[in-house]
């Protein structure tokens, strides 16, 4: 595998279910983030994780949890969804390197299109 | 506060056609960087440019042109004799030097008529 991964690429869940979404890089990067993309919406920047520890959560509701056990891996834990948060969800990760003042890009997953029903 | 405008929402032109894609940003950093993506009808964002704020030399990569002005602060994409495979919604982005979040603009979809 190369790149970035996401597990499942379509995903349809019920308001009272519980699951997770997932993504794996393969770019020995060492920051992970998850983004929302709605249809006529910019993208959302919904967490970052930097060096394994979240550094972001742009007020993103709790029925939404991020866990990164290690700086390869990245998951989207979801309970309780609401029809309004159906949308395509972006795993990216990048390079970074404290202090150096360089923005490396990120290399983005293929997404996971979410249904809430 | 940063901010990337896109003001063209979707475009089309015929195959082999010349087109620019526009991206205006706002920064009070001096440093800082500028990137595009493209989103084919696949949902993954690839990656085709990173720029540097100091560096302001035009660059081309086959049919892909960028030009980045300062004085405008202007970052516009061209793509050379379009190809159908060029359909997609391109996003211009900007990032503040150091910084792990990148501010990305609303997207620009680009239709190649065959």
């Amino acid at each position: 595998e190369t790149g970035v991964t996401q597990t499942p690429r379509h995903l349809v869940m019920g308001m009272t279910n519980k699951k997770s979404l997932k993504c794996e890089q393969h770019l020995g990067h060492n920051a992970m983030y998850w983004y929302k993309q709605s249809a006529k919406k910019p993208l959302e920047l919904m967490f970052v994780y930097s060096l394994e520890e979240r550094v972001e959560n742009n007020s993103v509701p709790s029925r939404f949890s991020p866990e990164c056990p290690n700086s390869s891996h990245l998951f989207l834990h979801l309970h309780t969804l609401q029809p309004e948060d159906s949308a395509l969800y972006l795993c990216a990760s990048s390079r970074l390197v404290s202090g150096s003042g360089v923005t490396y890009e990120q290399y983005f997953g293929p997404g996971t299109r979410l249904t809430v029903t | 506060a940063q901010k990337v405008t896109q003001a063209q929402t979707e475009i089309s032109v015929v195959e082999k056609e010349d087109v620019t894609l526009d991206c205006v940003y706002e920064t009070r950093d001096t440093t800082y960087y500028l990137f595009w993506y493209k989103q084919p009808p696949s949902g993954e964002l690839v990656f085709l440019i990173r720029r540097n704020s100091f560096d302001e030399q035009n660059e081309i990569s086959g049919r892909y042109s960028w030009n980045f002005q300062k004085s405008t602060s202007s970052f516009n994409f061209t793509i050379t004799a379009s190809q159908v495979v060029d359909s997609a919604v391109y996003f211009c982005a900007l990032s503040e030097a150091g910084n792990d979040k990148i501010i990305f603009g609303k997207g620009t979809r680009l239709h190649i008529l065959p």
